[in-house]
């Protein structure tokens, strides 16, 4: 049972647009919500988190928006470039204990 | 800067072989994961480690073990390797949520082919 759903599998989007991809949970009891950022080769790496007592989350062209009581939150990424092409993961975790990960997003941004 | 650093980039065994994949944190982090990553199934948690010698399953355990007999070390055994065991594994650390980051540290992933 996939605990963080994900969508869409795959993005395309023009240089200078906006990406957004979507992600939903169940458990109430998830205190933090991290995305990740993977290129070709690498292992993850943190790109923005946030908790749950604030709704939204900005930084540089990134932000998260947070709905608690949709139980949903997603990525922006505003001015899209060719440079962000790579795989997103959005998680959530309890107490920083455990993440649980979404199936993906690979993100390609077309010049 | 911070690192968790596992023992190989690429690695091809046959079916049947007992497989070692060692993963290395420099943080002093208490909580360290194993994962793998296959296309359309995103990362799914093989077991984690909350501690030295403390084991936990994650969401697919079956024909895979543990151990962690130091703080910054922690291994993933394949028994008895098969073919559906290939795929791309990623060692992960953590602290727990009483410090201030509670990040997920990831090394660069073994990608294992059994064949």
């Amino acid at each position: 049972q996939q605990q963080v759903k994900q969508s869409p599998q795959s993005l395309i989007v023009q240089k200078g647009g906006i990406s957004i991809i979507n992600c939903a949970y169940e458990n109430t009891a998830f205190d933090y919500f991290p995305w990740y950022q993977q290129f070709p080769g690498k292992g993850p790496a943190l790109l923005i988190a946030i908790r749950p007592d604030v709704s939204e989350k900005k930084e540089g062209r990134f932000t998260i928006s947070f709905n608690k009581s949709a139980k949903q939150f997603s990525l922006h990424i505003m001015d899209s470039q060719p440079g962000d092409s790579a795989t997103y993961f959005c998680a959530a975790s309890i107490f920083g204990n455990q993440f649980y990960f979404g199936t993906g997003t690979s993100l390609t941004v077309i010049p | 800067d911070v690192k968790v650093t596992q023992s190989s980039r690429y690695l091809v065994k046959r079916t049947g072989e007992k497989v070692f994949l060692e993963c290395v944190q420099d943080m002093d982090h208490e909580n360290m994961f194993w994962y793998r990553q296959d296309p359309g199934l995103g990362l799914r948690l093989i077991y984690f480690s909350y501690d030295v010698k403390m084991k936990e399953k994650g969401d697919i355990p079956e024909g895979y073990s543990v151990s962690r007999e130091k703080k910054e070390r922690f291994s993933l055994i394949l028994e008895s390797a098969s073919t559906n065991q290939t795929s791309m594994y990623l060692c992960a650390s953590s602290s727990p949520a009483q410090s201030a980051n509670t990040e997920a540290f990831f090394g660069q992933g073994t990608r294992l082919t059994v064949v």
